[in-house]
């Protein structure tokens, strides 16, 4: 069976730092992944999305980045983190390409001080 | 671009009563799709409607795609405390390479 793995699950770091966060995904090949993040209280809105290795789409101009180093890898990447930055970060991903239901991970919960 | 409003935000009921989140989209959608997400949690899926004028029930969950397909609903019957979270909306449309959520309404149960 599938599954996804995100860490890690809760980090507070300073302004001005970097970040990385990681998620992996199991029982699956050649996925497509997204990165979404959720202000407190509030929807979900999509980051980054990767339809396979090397290839990143960018919803939302920020300070954050993605890679995806490998089929089954996506990292989300700050070189320096806002304040602004602080929220739920959501890894997810879909059964196959075309498919419509996502499955996430765990989330990530990031706050800067 | 696509755009999917959901309301309300927020719904707080008494144990029993029973609750309904609407979902209307800018556009004509293929399909919908419903996710709880517990306090704390992570969103999980619930459902998905295609067909025009789909109905589809979970026990006390009672989810409907109109006849236009740029809306839906998911209602619950005598909630329970099991039921809080917050309930989330996604959408596509033909023309779209993914999905647009809805904003979420978030529902507490008072025991």
């Amino acid at each position: 069976s599938q599954t996804i793995h995100q860490w890690p699950a809760t980090l507070v770091q300073p302004v001005g730092s970097p970040l990385s966060l990681e998620c992996t995904v199991e029982g699956t090949s050649n996925p497509n992944l997204y990165w979404y993040r959720q202000a407190a209280g509030r929807g979900l809105q999509l980051l980054f999305y990767s339809v396979g290795i090397g290839q990143i789409s960018s919803e939302v101009p920020q300070n954050l980045s993605a890679s995806r180093p490998q089929d089954r890898q996506f990292i989300l990447s700050s070189k320096k983190l806002l304040l602004s930055d602080s929220g739920f970060y959501l890894c997810a991903w879909r059964e196959r390409p075309g498919a419509n239901v996502l499955t996430f991970g765990a989330g990530s919960r990031l706050t800067v001080l | 671009g696509q755009q999917v409003m959901q309301i309300p935000q927020y719904q707080h009921v008494q144990e029993g009563e029973d609750f309904t989140t609407y979902c209307n989209s800018s556009t004509t959608l293929s399909n919908i799709q419903w996710y709880k997400q517990r306090p704390g949690g992570h969103p999980v899926f619930l459902i998905q409607l295609v067909k025009s004028g789909e109905v589809k029930k979970q026990k006390r969950l009672t989810f409907q795609f109109g006849e236009a397909k740029k809306n839906s609903s998911l209602h619950i019957t005598a909630t329970q405390t099991t039921d809080v979270g917050t309930y989330f909306c996604a959408g596509r449309s033909a023309n779209a390479g993914k999905s647009t959520f809805g904003d979420g309404t978030t529902l507490t149960v008072k025991p």
